[in-house]
């Protein structure tokens, strides 16, 4: 079951921000927002996570919605490495399945010159 | 430098023959996980492991065994009964349940003739 929503692909010129966004509707009230992309060929990275508040660290900025349906990560000045798949994930934190990630299609974000 | 191999990067076989993926981490991480990745797809995951000894079926098990005989490692064995073998592997650690942040080796892109 797909538990988030996200454009499947956005361009982004290089020095400006770039705003990702992601549905998740059903989220529960334990469940964290995770951020991750995967450049190509590569594993994924983690970026960011948060629960309620938003949140920044030296990547990325994730803020998320009073109601906690959606969510933004934000790249304050994207450069040409950021090229990858960027994935949004629900979960809770202690999951039986032993804190797997569920990976659904993510959005290919292209950094442009 | 502190982190998850993968070996070999890339690895061809001919159909009929098991064949067996590292995973090595100096993390001290208590889990491990195995990930398969098909062209343009999310990551499904194969088998996991939250403590050496002992390791549990993922989404998409069949036809794939594991071992967790040390805490460092980790092997995937591919077997002829999985019907499409041909993917991007990855594997990933962490520190146990509980812990946001998931650490991702490389990756093997195994291909079957």
């Amino acid at each position: 079951d797909a538990k988030t929503t996200q454009p499947p692909s956005m361009d982004c010129a290089e020095g400006r921000a770039a705003n990702l966004p992601c549905n998740h509707s059903t989220i529960s009230g334990n469940e964290y927002v995770y951020w991750y992309r995967q450049i190509h060929s590569q594993g994924p990275q983690y970026i960011i996570h948060g629960l309620k508040n938003n949140e920044t660290n030296e990547m990325a900025s994730l803020i998320i919605t009073e109601d906690r349906k959606s969510s933004t990560l934000i790249l304050p000045h994207a450069t040409l490495r950021d090229t990858a798949v960027y994935y949004c994930i629900v979960r809770a934190l202690f999951e039986a399945a032993g804190n797997k990630l569920t990976f659904g299609g993510g959005t290919r974000v292209l950094v442009k010159p | 430098d502190g982190g998850i191999t993968q070996s070999p990067k890339y690895l061809f076989r001919k159909e009929g023959q098991n064949v067996t993926l590292s995973c090595e981490q100096n993390l001290n991480h208590d889990a491990m996980y195995w990930y398969r990745q098909d062209p343009g797809q999310g990551l499904r995951l194969i088998y996991y492991s939250q403590i050496v000894n002992d390791f549990q079926k993922g989404d998409i098990a069949e036809g794939y065994s594991v071992s967790r005989e040390k805490k460092e490692s980790f092997p995937l064995t591919v077997t002829s009964a999985q019907k499409n073998p041909t993917a991007f592997y990855l594997c990933a650690s962490t520190s146990g349940t509980g812990v946001h942040e998931q650490y991702f080796g490389p990756g093997t892109r195994l291909t079957v003739t």
